[in-house]
């Protein structure tokens, strides 16, 4: 597809339970984001993939989060036992080398978890 | 990081000129100026950036103050679309990532 695509779009989950939630970002970007969205906040940034590598994981809120990327291409974020407070809706992005000059980060549409 | 601040909302009515305020005085020479909005339900989108020229696309102009410590989005024409979070975003070199504050509620009056 053209844009950033994200799935499951909606995930309703168990407290406990692990979920995966996958990013498939446009063709050729190597630069990849996760951002966090809770109900009516602002974005909060999780993690940053340059290539297959993480240089900036700051935003991970806990060890129960994780996120790989493969191929430079497909990125997964994993929560494990997951919490209400995971509760959220969970944005990708992916932009070009050199972000602050071209400017465009794309988004994707989102996951939202809801845990129960 | 140099922090951006803005109003917390802002109205205007259809068909009028929207100018959107951001005060960043502690900006540094590297530093890109990033607007991107984020409407209902949906994911943020690119507006503009500039650095130190003043900037126009076909959604928006970006007008710089000379000393950058300052910038205005400018929206031509609000139609009920536009209704939307605004915000303004510092970034410097590289892929640092865009850190999101809490950004200007535009309301658009039919």
């Amino acid at each position: 597809g053209a844009g950033v695509s994200q799935s499951p779009s909606n995930k309703v989950t168990e407290k406990g339970k692990d979920v995966e939630l996958r990013c498939d970002p446009i063709s050729g970007h190597t630069a990849l984001y996760w951002y966090r969205q809770r109900l009516g906040q602002g974005l909060e940034f999780l993690i940053y993939f340059q290539g297959n590598s993480a240089p900036d994981k700051s935003g991970l809120p806990s060890d129960r989060f994780s996120a790989e990327r493969t191929g430079e291409s497909v990125s997964t974020l994993t929560i494990q036992r997951t919490q209400q407070e995971d509760s959220a809706v969970y944005l990708c992005a992916s932009s070009v080398p050199g972000l602050a000059v071209s400017g465009e980060l794309f988004f994707g549409e989102g996951s939202r978890l809801t845990v129960l | 990081d140099a922090k951006t601040t803005q109003p917390n909302s802002m109205e205007s009515n259809e068909e009028e000129p929207v100018h959107l305020p951001c005060n960043h005085s502690t900006i540094s020479g590297t530093d890109y100026i990033h607007w991107y909005r984020q409407l209902p339900s949906q994911g943020p989108e690119y507006v503009i950036h500039g650095l130190t020229s003043n900037v126009n696309n076909r959604m928006a102009s970006l007008a710089i103050a000379e000393d950058r410590k300052s910038s205005t989005l400018i929206l031509h024409r609000a139609t009920l679309r536009d209704a939307a979070v605004y915000y303004c975003i510092l970034t410097t070199r590289g892929n640092t990532p865009l850190v999101f504050g809490k950004g200007t509620r535009l309301s658009v009056i039919a």
